[in-house]
């Protein structure tokens, strides 16, 4: 069974502070995804990594995927209140094709 | 603009009463997935289609039954529904062909059960 497990699991911080959060595993996934979820909604898409060592950008969003493609990170640079909200990641299941795994999610908060 | 919309963001059932949760695409998704989603259990797949009248459990088809009749619409059946069903239930879409199974997911509805 492919398990990720992502962390911290809560984290409340300060307008303006940079962040990281943690996505891992010991499996190897082909490609990682990274959701979020704002209060009462549904999760969004916000971006897929596919190549292990790939950073990709998405305005104060970097995202990395690990060398060996069995982690991620995503930091937010400069956090703002609109960043609130619970950060998902997810992979292909290798068991079955149109499955997605996912981690247990990090919560975050930005206060003003 | 893609979209996945769910029939109720809120709904409150009593014990024992038969609750019919609706989902509908409009992207023409071959695929389509109803999660649960509980605080410190993520999300949790309880049933897939992947065509009309095609379904596969997922990890907890225990209590719940599901309905595909036209490929956009993908309703979750409670058949008698119990308190540890209040959660909030996710519907999800995508490709069959999606090369990464990358989901659209609808706003979710929040059910309560007395």
């Amino acid at each position: 069974t492919q398990l990720l497990e992502q962390s911290p699991q809560f984290l409340s911080i300060q307008e303006g502070e940079n962040l990281t959060v943690y996505c891992n595993s010991s499996s190897v996934f082909s490609s990682l995804q990274w959701y979020r979820q704002e209060p009462g909604e549904g999760p969004v898409l916000l971006v897929t990594v596919v190549t292990g060592g790939e950073v990709k950008k998405l305005k104060r969003l970097t995202f990395q995927f690990g060398d060996a493609r069995k982690d991620s990170s995503l930091h937010i640079t400069a956090a703002q209140p609109g960043d609130t909200g619970l950060y998902l990641c997810a992979g292909p299941d290798n068991n079955a094709g149109n499955m997605l795994t996912f981690g247990g999610g990090t919560r975050l908060m930005v206060k003003p | 603009d893609v979209k996945v919309t769910q029939s109720s963001r809120y709904l409150v059932k009593r014990t024992g009463e038969k609750v019919f949760l609706e989902c509908v695409q409009d992207m023409d998704h071959e695929n389509m997935f109803w999660y649960r989603q509980d605080p410190g259990l993520g999300l949790r797949l309880i049933y897939f289609s992947y065509d009309v009248k095609m379904k596969e459990k997922g990890d907890i088809p225990e209590g719940y039954s599901v309905s595909r009749e036209k490929k956009e619409r993908f309703s979750l059946i409670l058949e008698s529904a119990s308190t540890n069903q209040t959660s909030m239930y996710l519907c999800a879409s995508n490709h069959r062909s999606s090369v990464y199974n990358e989901q659209f997911f609808g706003p979710g509805t929040r059910l309560t059960v007395l």
